[in-house]
């Protein structure tokens, strides 16, 4: 299986702060059809979770441009620009290039 | 407006089956895959079952694997969770959400416990 290890936040963040949240996983997400396969979600406290990025940059419908998703085939950032009251919760990568799909164990971002 | 409503849940105790429910409208659920994923209390997140758009092909973790059958009936564009011999650590809340996991349910918990 492959495994997702996301790092720590140095909560709490300032408002209008960047914010740069890491993911690493334990085998190349690239596909043969050259597309990375890593998704991100935030999950705000008491609510489901909302896809923020797919194809590891490809932003979801409706999702601020202040979110951007980066990275190679095994070691990905999602970066937060200007952190608003909106953005706390818990931040998730998830794997879809094969099964079992896989999650890391999230990232809390609290704001100051 | 897309919209998936997950029913179904309750408490339950140990060894005993339970099905969930997914309705979904707003999109054309036959021609989407469905995914599972539940959450234990102040857990994170576990993918737990997808199954392909006609239900032909269906995947799932060791952690659920011969206990849960996922289905889908496209007449009625309505998913479901068949989960048998329910231990304690299945206790979490259900999502399922859709294929490209851009819209999920809200939730429906589950409760295993004598």
């Amino acid at each position: 299986d492959i495994v997702m290890t996301q790092g720590v936040l140095p909560n709490p963040v300032p408002s209008g702060e960047s914010a740069s949240i890491t993911c690493r996983s334990s085998k190349s997400l690239v596909y043969k059809d050259g597309k990375t396969y890593l998704n991100w979600f935030l999950q705000r406290p008491g609510q489901s979770p909302q896809l923020l990025t797919y194809w590891m940059s490809t932003r979801a419908s409706g999702v601020s441009d202040r979110f951007s998703g980066s990275g190679s085939g095994t070691y990905f950032t999602l970066k937060i620009s200007r952190v608003r009251a909106e953005d706390a919760g818990v931040y998730y990568c998830q794997q879809v290039r094969e099964y079992p799909r896989t999650f890391g164990g999230g990232t809390k971002l609290e704001l100051k | 407006e897309v919209q998936l409503v997950e029913s179904g849940g309750g408490l339950v105790q140990p060894g005993s089956p339970l099905k969930l429910s997914c309705a979904a409208s707003g999109f054309t659920f036959s021609s989407n895959w469905l995914n599972w994923i539940r959450q234990a209390p102040g857990k994170g997140l576990e993918w737990v079952a997808s199954i392909n758009p006609d239900g032909s092909s269906t995947y799932y973790p060791d952690t659920v694997k011969g206990r849960f059958v996922v289905s889908k009936d496209n007449a009625k564009n309505t998913g479901y969770l068949q989960m048998n011999n329910l231990r304690s650590e299945d206790t979490a809340m259900y999502y399922c959400a859709n294929g490209g996991y851009g819209y999920w349910g809200q939730g429906v918990m589950v409760t295993v416990s004598s």
